[in-house]
């Protein structure tokens, strides 16, 4: 089965700075690779996705790219703010598909 | 998206009882979805709800433990039974849509 990991585990940013957040997968079979962001007492919630016939895509201060080829996305937050402190989750999944394979987080800290 | 909602929110129950969560969905989906996220951890699916017959449970998982029901196409409910310490988790509903997958804002449990 499919196996994602996800790294740092903690990371701590002064505010404005860039925050990058890396996932590997192991089945070139998934193709559908959303970003969870989980605030504390909260679901988590899709901030950002991306499927396997792009290599980048942006949203604001967010973006994800994808190399199919080495098996790894990464989500990049540029000019961090306090709010965007949480724990941030990778996934992988062929699309269309039921099962979801999730990254083991990261805890996002942006010291004002 | 559609919005998810689930009770309770939060409950502390005693050793040895049993709670039923509820997952209400304000429009038709296809794919139901229970998770469990214990304490600083990533995300474990625990079935798969599926309308008019019986869940489909992932492995370590079993419906004697975790009774499921979906009555229709936006409800469903998640039973844990005869509930023990480690039961202390975050149950969260999801639903899945056109390949993407939604959480609600989760039922937080705490077991004494």
């Amino acid at each position: 089965g499919e196996n994602v990991e996800q790294h740092p585990s903690t990371l701590s940013v002064q505010e404005g700075d860039s925050a990058v957040i890396k996932c590997t997968y192991s089945d070139s079979a998934s193709n559908y690779f959303p970003w969870y962001k989980q605030e504390l007492g909260k679901g988590p919630q899709l901030i950002i996705d991306i499927r396997s016939n792009v290599g980048e895509k942006k949203d604001q201060r967010i973006a994800v790219t994808l190399n199919k080829t080495a098996k790894h996305f990464s989500l990049h937050i540029t000019e961090t703010q306090p709010e965007d402190s949480a724990v941030y989750f990778c996934a992988a999944s062929i699309h269309t598909g039921n099962q979801f394979y999730f990254g083991t987080g990261t805890s996002l800290t942006v010291i004002p | 998206s559609a919005v998810i909602s689930q009770k309770p929110s939060r409950d502390i129950c005693q050793r040895g009882t049993s709670l039923t969560i509820q997952c209400q969905v304000d429009s038709q989906v296809t794919m139901m979805f229970w998770y469990r996220q214990q304490p600083g951890q990533s995300l474990t699916l625990i079935a798969t709800a599926n309308q008019g017959s019986e869940a489909t449970y992932e492995s370590g998982f079993v419906i004697d433990k975790f009774p499921i029901s979906r009555p229709n196409l936006t409800f469903s409910t998640l039973t844990v039974s005869n509930m023990s310490p480690e039961d202390s988790s975050i149950y969260l509903c999801s639903v899945g849509n056109t390949g993407e997958l939604f959480f609600g804002e989760g039922s937080r449990l705490t077991v004494l």
